[in-house]
């Protein structure tokens, strides 16, 4: 069984680039939930999505990031103009359901994200 | 506001003994708790969850206790490796309506086992 897939493992944007981040949940899972990572930092919510729709964005900056999880293909996240301050890890992970019973979040290896 | 606190600082210890991490919560009343490792280049893995109504929880090597007075858990790894030598998340339910799955980690402790 596939795990989480992260797509680019890195990528080196300029300052002004945009970057799009991909990430397939693992097979029969329609959560997916973003996070950031700085170096030597915690892992930081930004975004909650089930296909198609936008659950929870409260982690998110309201300018230059957006995310999707459409019917068909992979959740993309999306930062547009980036700058050197979002430079950090992404991880992307996935869960089956949502019930009492706390399914575990399964994430993928992330994606390092550099600014020049 | 919301706090999980976990020591920032890196815990060393010898091959074969017993490490004790600790992760702390303020104005959470969670549902349950969930431990995960996280090695250098790579995602959390998830370890163990343990519920409120759930005193201590064990995986082989691993034993987790939850108190919910104290809001407070603990981590054990018994007879320790070189191998356990990692970063530890303790993470907690965001809570609300439609907050699923969602998690809110502390900052990790990272553990170094030393041969």
């Amino acid at each position: 069984n596939a795990g989480v897939m992260q797509n680019p493992r890195h990528l080196v944007r300029r300052r002004g680039q945009e970057a799009r981040l991909r990430c397939s949940p693992m097979k029969g899972h329609s959560h997916v939930y973003w996070y950031r990572q700085l170096p030597e930092e915690g892992l930081k919510f930004m975004v909650y999505l089930q296909k198609e729709n936008i659950i929870d964005e409260s982690g998110m900056p309201k300018e230059r990031f957006s995310a999707e999880f459409p019917k068909e293909g992979p959740s993309i996240l999306r930062i547009q103009q980036v700058v050197r301050g979002d430079s950090a890890a992404y991880f992307c992970a996935s869960s089956p359901r949502v019930d009492r019973d706390a399914s575990p979040l399964h994430f993928g290896n992330g994606t390092r994200l550099t600014v020049t | 506001s919301q706090k999980i606190e976990q020591n920032s600082e890196a815990l060393n210890i010898q091959e074969g003994k017993t490490a004790t991490l600790t992760c702390n919560y303020t104005n959470y009343s969670p549902a349950y708790l969930q431990w995960y490792r996280q090695d250098p280049g790579r995602g959390p893995v998830f370890l163990l969850l343990i519920r409120e109504n759930e005193k201590e929880k064990r995986k082989e090597r691993l034993k987790v206790t939850f108190d919910t007075t104290l809001k407070q858990s603990l981590f054990h790894i018994t007879a320790s490796q070189p191998a356990d030598s990692a970063t530890y998340l303790c993470a907690l339910a965001s809570g609300g309506e439609n907050a699923g799955n969602m998690l809110t980690f502390g900052g990790g402790t990272r553990l170094m086992v030393k041969p």
